[in-house]
C-alpha cells in the first residue's frame, strides 16, 4: 500500500470548464509530482511540488496549476478544458529518499467532450 | 532534448520463452534509469532501477551508455510477468522523470 489516494477517480467535463484534481499522501511527504497520460502513452511530467512552492515543469500551458497545503496534500487545476486534455492523471510522491522511487495513485481519469 | 523509446507496443511470448522489452534514452547528462510495472487493475509500481543493480522477479536491466540503452530482460517468462511496462529516465535529483510510451507483454501458456 502506497498511501497515495486521488480523488475523484473519474469525472466528465466539457470544454471550456475548470476541473480541480486531488491527491494526498499518507506518510506526509513534502514532494509531490502529477503526470498526464493519455490513452496509450507513457506518463508525461506536468510539474513538482517541494514544501509548497513548484519546484519544476514540464512543457504543459499555464492553465495547468497546482497547489501543496501544509499537510502536503496536493491539487491540479486545469482552466479552459480542451479535448487534449482528456486523459489519466497521476500523482506521486517520493519512495525511500534518494532512491528515485515513486509511489503512484490510482490516477483521476478525466473526460473532456 | 530528454526522450525515452520503447518501440514495441506488444511483446507476445510463451511460457518460459525468453524476454527481452526494449528502451532506448536520449539525455544530455547522466541519467538515472529506471522501469516501472503496471500489472492489470494496480496501479504504476517500480519494478526496478539500474543504480541498485538488482535483480527483481528474475528481471534484469543493464544500462549501456554507449548504445544510450536500458533493455530489460528475463531468462525465462511467466505467465504472471503479463503487464504493461514503462522506461522511465529521470536525471540525479530526481525531480522529474520522463516516461517511454511503454510495452505490453503477453505470456501465453
Amino acid at each position: 500500500e502506497t498511501g497515495v489516494t486521488q480523488s475523484p477517480t473519474h469525472l466528465i467535463k466539457t470544454r471550456g470548464q475548470q476541473v480541480t484534481l486531488r491527491c494526498s499522501s499518507q506518510s506526509g511527504h513534502n514532494t509531490v509530482s502529477w503526470y498526464q497520460q493519455a490513452l496509450g502513452q507513457g506518463p508525461q511530467f506536468i510539474f513538482q511540488y517541494y514544501r509548497e512552492e513548484e519546484n519544476g515543469r514540464g512543457n504543459f500551458p499555464p492553465r495547468f496549476s497546482g497547489l501543496q497545503f501544509p499537510n502536503y496534500s496536493s491539487e491540479l487545476n486545469v482552466n479552459a478544458l480542451e479535448l487534449d486534455d482528456s486523459a489519466l492523471y497521476l500523482c506521486a510522491s517520493p519512495g525511500t529518499p534518494n532512491t528515485g522511487e515513486l509511489f503512484f495513485g490510482e490516477g483521476s481519469r478525466l473526460t473532456v467532450l | 532534448a530528454q526522450r525515452v523509446t520503447q518501440p514495441e507496443k506488444l511483446l507476445s511470448v510463451f511460457k518460459g520463452a525468453p524476454v527481452e522489452l526494449k528502451c532506448n534514452y536520449s539525455y544530455s547528462g547522466s541519467p538515472e534509469l529506471f522501469w516501472y510495472v503496471q500489472y492489470s487493475r494496480q496501479r504504476l509500481q517500480l519494478l526496478l532501477r539500474h543504480i541498485s543493480r538488482e535483480s527483481i522477479k528474475g528481471f534484469t536491466a543493464d544500462l549501456n551508455k554507449g548504445e544510450t540503452s536500458f533493455h530489460l530482460k528475463k531468462p525465462f517468462a511467466q505467465e504472471e510477468d503479463s503487464a504493461m511496462y514503462y522506461c522511465a529516465l529521470s536525471a540525479y535529483n530526481f525531480n522529474k522523470f520522463y516516461f517511454g510510451s511503454g510495452t505490453k507483454l503477453n505470456v501465453k501458456p
